[in-house]
């Protein structure tokens, strides 16, 4: 089975200061990794993926995002966060060898962690 | 615009009422999914199709149906609802492939009394 922990439930930064967000994840194969973000009232939007290659992955507005394979990681980071970057923040996983025996394109998502942003 | 549509945004309705929640896509996906959020919880998946007359059941499946008669379309029906049903309700749509991205609808909230 694949698995997803945000062990935080909210994180709090000041603007301008860097930031992280934590995530780990559990599956029997290789793993597909994504981080998604959901802003008041809206669907949840996709900021960056990890497919295969570097570690380090680079997404929208500015996140980034570093696979550890040891550590089985995917932590999001930003270099210097915005107020408007608060908003409720989801890891995901998709396991390729679970794909593969046709459990279609299913994602296991964490239980999200609530970024807060203060000026 | 490419676009995930949910309908309708908000609902209220009682125990034991048949509802469904329509969901449409403009993309051409293959697959499609519904999935429901509640605190603590993340998203989890209740149904998936990876194509016009293939769904299969996600991790909650109990107290839903859905159908995919069409490419573009994926309605999800809760043919008795429970007031355990009562969440956000999203539907995603991704193309065919083990590294594609969701995009996803803007959400259901669904209150059932």
């Amino acid at each position: 089975a694949q698995s997803v922990a945000q062990p935080e439930d909210q994180v709090n930064v000041a603007e301008g200061n860097p930031l992280t967000v934590k995530c780990t994840y559990s599956v029997s194969g290789n793993p597909y990794l994504f981080w998604y973000v959901q802003y008041p009232n809206r669907g949840l939007q996709f900021l960056l993926k990890y497919i295969t290659g570097d570690n380090l992955v680079k997404g929208s507005y500015g996140f980034e995002a570093e696979f550890n394979k040891s550590q089985t990681s995917f932590h999001l980071k930003k270099p210097s966060a915005l107020v408007s970057d608060s908003a409720l923040y989801f890891c995901a996983v998709r396991d390729k060898a679970r794909y593969r025996i046709g459990a279609g394109n299913m994602l296991t998502f964490g239980g999200g962690t609530r970024l807060m942003v203060k000026p | 615009e490419a676009q995930v549509t949910q309908n309708p945004r908000y609902l209220i309705t009682v125990t034991g009422k048949k509802l469904t929640v329509t969901c449409s896509q403009n993309m051409n996906h293959e697959y499609m999914s519904w999935y429901r959020q509640d605190p603590g919880l993340g998203l989890r998946q209740i149904y998936y199709s990876m194509n016009v007359e293939v769904t299969d059941k996600g991790d909650v499946p109990e107290g839903y149906k859905v159908s995919r008669k069409e490419k573009r379309n994926f309605p999800l029906i809760l043919e008795s609802p429970s007031p355990n049903q009562t969440s956000l309700y999203f539907c995603a749509s991704s193309s065919a492939g083990q590294n594609t991205e969701a995009f996803f609808g803007q959400g259901t909230r669904l209150t059932v009394v």
